[in-house]
């Protein structure tokens, strides 16, 4: 069984601070990795995709990968109220389907 | 289309009844993905379709489920017999190629009440 794993939280951050939010997974063949966003009530929505190990940025957001670990992160800089939502995060498996994580809650707090 | 479209956006049933959830994908997107999500989970893969064929049918959950695309656009999940635990929120997704690359991009979903 193909597993992705994150603390449900909630996460807490002061508006300003640097949220960060980790992922495991369990299939070491993963090649891509990537991070949704979705505000209650809502569908997800693509914010980033990390293909190889290091670091991506776009903006405000950090995605960080470690093959070897079997760990993806996120990190948001600066975050805003805006930002809270849960953040998901997908692996795609050898049949090139997404499978993802069950979510972490995150709160801005103004 | 601009987006993914999903209809109805909510649908209640009585438990037995039978359901058909529509999708119409971005235009020119070959692959197509059908999830469910409950609350307080992720999305749970169900199938996906590569043009008209169904690539991928390891999660629908049991025979009760189907799901079609016979023109290699929209697609229609049916539910037969449904049961309370059938009570979700239905997503559907398209992307340009087979897999995530590029990533998915989501309809609003289908929220389903069987009562």
């Amino acid at each position: 069984q193909k597993e992705v794993e994150q603390n449900s939280g909630p996460l807490s951050v002061p508006e300003g601070a640097i949220a960060s939010l980790n992922c495991t997974y369990s299939d070491r063949g993963s090649q891509s990795f990537f991070w949704y966003r979705q505000y209650s009530g809502k569908s997800p929505e693509l914010i980033m995709s990390i293909y190889s190990n290091g670091d991506k940025e776009d903006g405000r957001f950090t995605a960080q990968l470690n093959k070897a670990s079997q760990y993806v992160s996120l990190l948001i800089r600066d975050s805003q109220p805006s930002d809270s939502a849960t953040y998901l995060c997908a692996v795609e498996d050898s049949s090139y389907k997404l499978i993802f994580g069950s979510g972490t809650r995150l709160l801005v707090r103004p | 289309g601009a987006g993914v479209s999903q209809t109805p956006s909510n649908k209640v049933t009585e438990k037995g009844k039978y359901v058909e959830l529509r999708c119409d994908p971005i235009s020119g997107h070959t692959a197509l993905y059908w999830y469910r999500q409950s609350l307080g989970q992720g999305p749970e893969f169900l199938i996906y379709f590569q043009g008209t064929g169904a690539a991928d049918d390891s999660g629908l959950p049991n025979d009760r489920f189907f799901a079609v695309r016979p023109e290699g656009s929209v697609s229609t999940l049916k539910i037969q017999r449904t049961e309370r635990g059938d009570s979700a929120v239905y997503l559907c997704a398209s992307s340009l190629a087979t897999g995530g690359a590029g990533g998915y991009t989501f309809g609003s979903g289908t929220r389903l009440t069987v009562v």
